[in-house]
């Protein structure tokens, strides 16, 4: 079975640009979040969303949006990026969002800045 | 959600056991302790959870004492496929919203 996977691996942006990551879940999961990992620190929530809706939404500017489509993929949104916007961005996806810890991630998109 | 605290970084040798521990002073009542494992450029990956005594899988083991103001990892016999960064998390076992919050985690780097 396919686990969570995420498109492009890597990506390499201009300041300002705008940017548009992309995650599959697991067949059969309709909950998928987002986290933001900056080196050497945990990953950061963003955003949740379940059933196309937005579930939740962490500490993060109006840049970063996100939505979920009917089959239920996803795709966050980054508008005019900064450095501080270099990452490792991490989906995961699970049942329901009252799964608690029962999440599974993907490997993630390596976003540079420059 | 309760603050966690863990050391920033541990060296093993193959074949030693690693114990990693997590103070949580101020978790609640309803709240599980939760382990996730993260090697370079992936996802973390859910190891183990509890809420008292001790929980053991085919990964790890987890002790928790009375108090659980703190709770211990251990990783039996690792391998250098063991290094990693071990995140401990606390909070109800289905936080509304699903929003995990990770700290720094700890670095595991386990030498032949």
């Amino acid at each position: 079975d396919a686990g969570v996977t995420q498109s492009p691996t890597h990506l390499i942006k201009t300041r300002g640009q705008h940017v548009t990551l992309r995650c599959s879940p697991i067949s059969g999961h309709k909950s998928v979040s987002w986290y933001q990992q900056v080196l050497g620190q945990g990953p950061q929530f963003i955003f949740q969303y379940y059933e196309k809706e937005e579930r939740g939404r962490g500490n993060f500017p109006d840049r970063f949006s996100a939505r979920q489509f009917p089959n239920y993929s996803s795709e966050l949104n980054v508008n005019a990026l900064l450095l501080g916007d270099s990452a490792l961005y991490l989906c995961a996806s699970s049942l329901d969002p009252g799964q608690g810890y029962g999440y599974t991630f993907g490997s993630g998109t390596r976003l540079t800045v420059v | 959600l309760a603050k966690t605290t863990q050391p920033i970084s541990m060296d093993s040798y193959e074949g030693q056991e690693v114990n990693i521990t997590c103070s949580h002073n101020n978790i609640a009542t309803n709240d599980y302790i939760t382990w996730y494992q993260q090697f370079p450029s992936q996802g973390p990956r859910f190891i183990i959870q509890g809420y008292k005594t001790k929980v053991t899988n085919e990964v790890a083991s987890l002790f928790i004492p009375a108090d659980r103001k703190s709770s211990t990892l251990s990783l039996p016999r690792v391998s250098l496929s063991d290094t990693a960064v071990y995140y401990c998390l606390v909070g109800p076992p289905k936080a509304a919203g699903n929003k995990l919050t990770f700290g720094g985690g700890t670095r595991v780097l386990v030498k032949p």
